[in-house]
């Protein structure tokens, strides 16, 4: 079964710092990797995916993701925070079969100023 | 473009009553899907159709809950009798191709409550 782990309830880092948010899945075939973004009272918004190609995908708000099969993960990755980074992030994960795409429980992002 | 709209934003209701959420997906999209979000269970894909036919309800939890798309424009998640352990925020989705390796377009939600 695909599975998807988002080991850090929380991430805090000041603004100006590069920012980390890590990921790690389980699937049995390719995986085809998300990472969603939510802010207070909002729905999910779609930052970026992998589904072949590039091992770096870049996304918006200048978001970046590594995808490494060696290590099954898909860090999501800035080089530089903003305060208005904060928000609860999504990293989902899918298999070749077309089966639902399972959602991590979400890491808290808090930039501080 | 108005995005996925749904309604209610919010629903207070008691338990055993009847709750249905509406959503209008975005239009030309031809998947859609209903996800339910609490603390403790993170985010849950509930059920998902493609083209108004449900393709995978297995994460609808009990046979309280049912879901319809009698259209490409309207979905309806209703559940009947309503809990308290319902209470969570439900999100409708929309996705502009077949299947799902495509980017999601969430709705703002509908916070629901059951007393």
């Amino acid at each position: 079964a695909q599975s998807v782990a988002q080991p850090e309830d929380q991430v805090n880092v000041a603004e100006g710092n590069p920012l980390t948010v890590k990921c790690t899945y389980s699937v049995s075939g390719n995986p085809y990797l998300f990472w969603y973004v939510q802010y207070p009272n909002r729905g999910l918004q779609f930052l970026l995916k992998y589904i072949t190609g590039d091992n770096l995908v870049k996304g918006s708000y200048g978001f970046e993701a590594e995808f490494n099969k060696s290590q099954t993960s898909f860090h999501l990755k800035k080089p530089s925070a903003l305060v208005s980074d904060s928000a609860l992030y999504f990293c989902a994960v899918s298999d070749q079969a077309g089966t639902a795409l399972i959602f991590g429980k979400g890491t808290t992002l808090s930039v501080s100023s | 473009d108005a995005g996925v709209i749904q309604s209610p934003r919010h629903e207070v209701t008691e338990m055993g009553q009847e709750v249905t959420l509406r959503c209008k997906p975005i239009s030309g999209h031809n998947s859609l899907f209903w996800y339910r979000q609490t603390m403790m269970r993170g985010l849950e894909l509930l059920i998902y159709f493609n083209n108004n036919v449900p393709i995978d309800d297995s994460g609808m939890p009990e046979d309280r809950f049912s879901a319809k798309m009698p259209n490409a424009s309207f979905s309806t998640l209703k559940i009947q009798p309503s809990e308290p352990r319902d209470s969570a925020v439900y999100f409708c989705a929309s996705a502009p191709t077949s299947g799902i390796y495509n980017e999601q377009f969430f709705g703002p939600g509908t916070r629901l409550t059951v007393l």
